[in-house]
């Protein structure tokens, strides 16, 4: 079975500066997707970044990019520039590709972040 | 654009109590899925709906109960609430295939 491990349950960062979030995971699975989830206050679940496990470029998305270390099955967030609004628990989470129509994911426990001004 | 839509956004019980959590999406989504989140867990996969007609158990399914009316629409039904089912819970939906999953705004609910 997969299993998803964030073992930093809060961060505190301040404006403009840099915060690296962590995550491991543990699969037998040659081929998969990870993912980053941001849920503000609002509880509403926001993909913040993906990451196909085939490819070895890391993927970037303005602020936010992620370091794949496939052979340590590492999948760490870096957020450069922190706004206040980047304030949330962050999930990282974990898709099997499976050749299934459904997109399963498993998630990690969370990381609580706060972005200090 | 909706997306995905969840009635009620909160909801207390009595223990023994029934009652069944609304989900809608308007993406045209074959798979459909909910989700429970609990503090220090994380979110875990109740069940979930690969196309209209077919549901299938997830991680924690015991208690729960599922119906795939639709393509639209995926609800969840508690028989007998109990407070170990005090929790929030999330509806999600996605295109075939991988991709990413569209997140309602959730449910609060307790269980007295």
């Amino acid at each position: 079975a997969q299993t998803v491990t964030q073992s930093q349950p809060e961060m505190s960062v301040q404006e403009a500066e840099t915060v690296t979030l962590s995550c491991t995971y543990d699969t037998s699975e040659s081929n998969y997707y990870l993912f980053w989830y941001k849920q503000p206050p609002s509880r509403q679940m926001i993909l913040v970044i993906r990451q196909e496990a085939y490819k070895q470029q890391n993927a970037t998305e303005n602020r936010f990019s992620v370091n794949f270390q496939k052979a340590a099955k590492s999948f760490s967030l870096k957020i450069s520039d922190s706004q206040l609004g980047d304030t949330a628990m962050y999930f990282c989470a974990f898709m099997k590709l499976h050749g299934g129509a459904t997109n399963k994911l498993i998630f990690g426990t969370g990381t609580l972040l706060a972005v200090q001004p | 654009n909706a997306g995905v839509t969840q009635t009620p956004k909160f909801q207390v019980l009595k223990t023994g109590q029934s009652m069944t959590l609304q989900c809608a999406q308007d993406m045209n989504h074959n798979s459909m899925y909910w989700y429970r989140q609990d503090p220090g867990m994380g979110l875990r996969l109740i069940y979930y709906s690969a196309s209209e007609g077919t549901t299938d158990k997830g991680e924690v399914p015991n208690g729960y109960n599922v119906s795939r009316l639709n393509k639209r629409e995926f609800s969840l039904r508690l028989e007998s609430a109990a407070p170990s089912q005090t929790s929030v819970y999330f509806c999600a939906s996605s295109e075939s295939g991988p991709g990413k999953l569209f997140f309602g705004s959730g449910t609060q609910l307790s269980v007295l």
